[in-house]
């Protein structure tokens, strides 16, 4: 299976900063990655696909970029509504994976 | 608007059996992919299963592959999940999630909490 690194493990950030998160795969996945941002006791959200492809309805402060093994998500300025945790997820090829996440907290 | 609503979560013994149902509404359920996927407590996202739209292709993850099935009626709108032999490390929320295009787990259902312990 390919594995899926993301870092740093939690991330403490104020207001109005520029955030990047880092998610790495143990083999080329193409460009078969997404994010998704997931608060307590909710499902998560989709935010991103094919590693750079916004979701409909979500914010332009969300980007995505990378191919390969190698991706980032950019938060370019955070809002109080986006302290969460963030998930990536490769589906180039079964079994899909899921990063370990990613929590965003408020320093 | 899409709805996914997951039932059939329960407490169940090490050993045990449960059927987890997934009622779709609000977009042609028979012309998309489904997919269940897990949380154990505290923990990460992993995915368990893939249903393509016709049922033919089926695929599952290592860790529940022969203990879980998953199915579709496509004419009741419905995914379900039978798990079998059911362990401890099978205690999560499990949701249902659809797949677009290409475009994995683009809708979401709310969770059902299976609990696996005597």
């Amino acid at each position: 299976d390919i594995q899926m690194t993301q870092s740093p493990s939690t991330l403490s950030a104020s207001v109005g900063d520029r955030v990047t998160i880092t998610c790495r795969a143990s083999q080329s996945i193409s460009s078969g990655l997404a994010w998704y941002q997931q608060k307590p006791g909710k499902a998560p959200n989709l935010l991103i696909y094919k590693a750079s492809s916004l979701e409909s309805g979500v914010p332009s402060r969300f980007s995505g970029s990378g191919s390969g093994t190698e991706f980032t998500l950019t938060i370019s300025s955070l809002q109080f509504d986006d302290f969460a945790t963030y998930y990536c997820q490769q589906y180039n090829s079964y079994s899909w994976t899921f990063g370990q996440g990613t929590k965003v907290e408020i320093k | 608007e899409v709805q996914l609503v997951e039932s059939g979560g329960d407490l169940v013994q090490p050993g045990g059996s449960l059927r987890l149902s997934c009622a779709a509404s609000g977009f042609t359920f028979s012309s998309y992919e489904m997919n269940w996927v897990r949380q154990a407590p505290g923990k990460g996202l992993e995915w368990v299963s893939y249903m393509s739209s016709s049922g033919r292709t089926i695929h599952y993850a290592d860790s529940v592959k022969g203990r879980f099935t998953i199915s579709r009626d496509n004419a009741e709108n419905s995914l379900y999940l039978q798990m079998n032999s059911l362990r401890a490390e099978d205690t999560a929320v499990y949701y249902c999630a659809r797949t677009r295009a290409m475009v994995p787990f683009d809708n979401w259902g709310q969770g059902t909490l299976v609990t696996v312990s005597s």
